[in-house]
């Protein structure tokens, strides 16, 4: 199974800094059609979790723009530009590129 | 509006069975990939199986494959996961989503495996 390792696990951030999550891949993570299948999600404690950027960079409808996704291959990283208070909750990315696909482990962002 | 509606959770001593049930709605169901994720309390996110369009193709994580089956009826537009022989370590929320990549979730349901 493709490994998904997040870096780091908690992430403590001033409101209006910045805050930048990393997600590596075993393997590979563009698929035979040419596309990189790499999601990251948001959770907010007590809610379903919610699809932030999709393909690696593509955000989703009504995700602010703050939020940015880059990356290619195996190595991938979700930035918010300056840090709110609703963005508090844990950031998963995801691979859809193998079966089974697999989430990273998870990180938390608080307020610092 | 995109609507996904889990149902069929509940409480099962670990051997048994259920069958959680996803009402779709605001979208052409038939058209799409569907998906389902758990989450074990307290821990991250899982993903379970995945089913094509037209039924035609199913994939499972290995720790349910022979137990649990995903099936699809595009023209109630429906999912189900029916999940036998359950154990322990199946106790989580229960979440459907749409597409490969889970661009829509619904609430979840729970479900508890427990003597």
């Amino acid at each position: 199974d493709v490994v998904m390792a997040q870096s780091p696990l908690s992430l403590p951030v001033t409101l209006g800094q910045p805050a930048s999550i990393s997600c590596r891949s075993s393997q590979s993570l563009v698929y035979s059609d040419g596309n990189t299948y790499l999601n990251w999600f948001q959770q907010r404690p007590g809610q379903s979790p919610r699809r932030l950027i999709y393909w690696v960079s593509n955000r989703d409808s009504g995700v602010p723009d703050r939020f940015s996704g880059s990356g290619s291959g195996t190595d991938f990283t979700l930035k918010i530009s300056r840090v709110e208070a609703e963005d508090v909750g844990v950031y998963y990315c995801m691979q859809g590129a193998h079966w089974p696909h697999t989430f990273g482990q998870g990180t938390k962002l608080e307020i610092k | 509006e995109i609507q996904l509606v889990e149902s069929g959770g509940g409480l099962v001593q670990p051997g048994g069975s259920l069958r959680l049930s996803c009402a779709a709605s605001g979208f052409t169901f038939s058209t799409d990939w569907m998906s389902w994720v758990r989450q074990a309390p307290g821990k991250g996110l899982e993903w379970v199986a995945n089913i094509k369009e037209d039924g035609s193709e199913k994939y499972y994580v290995d720790s349910v494959k022979g137990r649990f089956t995903m099936s699809r009826d595009n023209t109630k537009n429906s999912l189900s996961l029916q999940m036998n022989s359950l154990r322990v370590e199946d106790t989580a929320v229960y979440y459907c989503a749409r597409y490969r990549s889970l661009g829509s979730w619904g609430q979840g349901t729970l479900v508890t495996v427990s003597s």
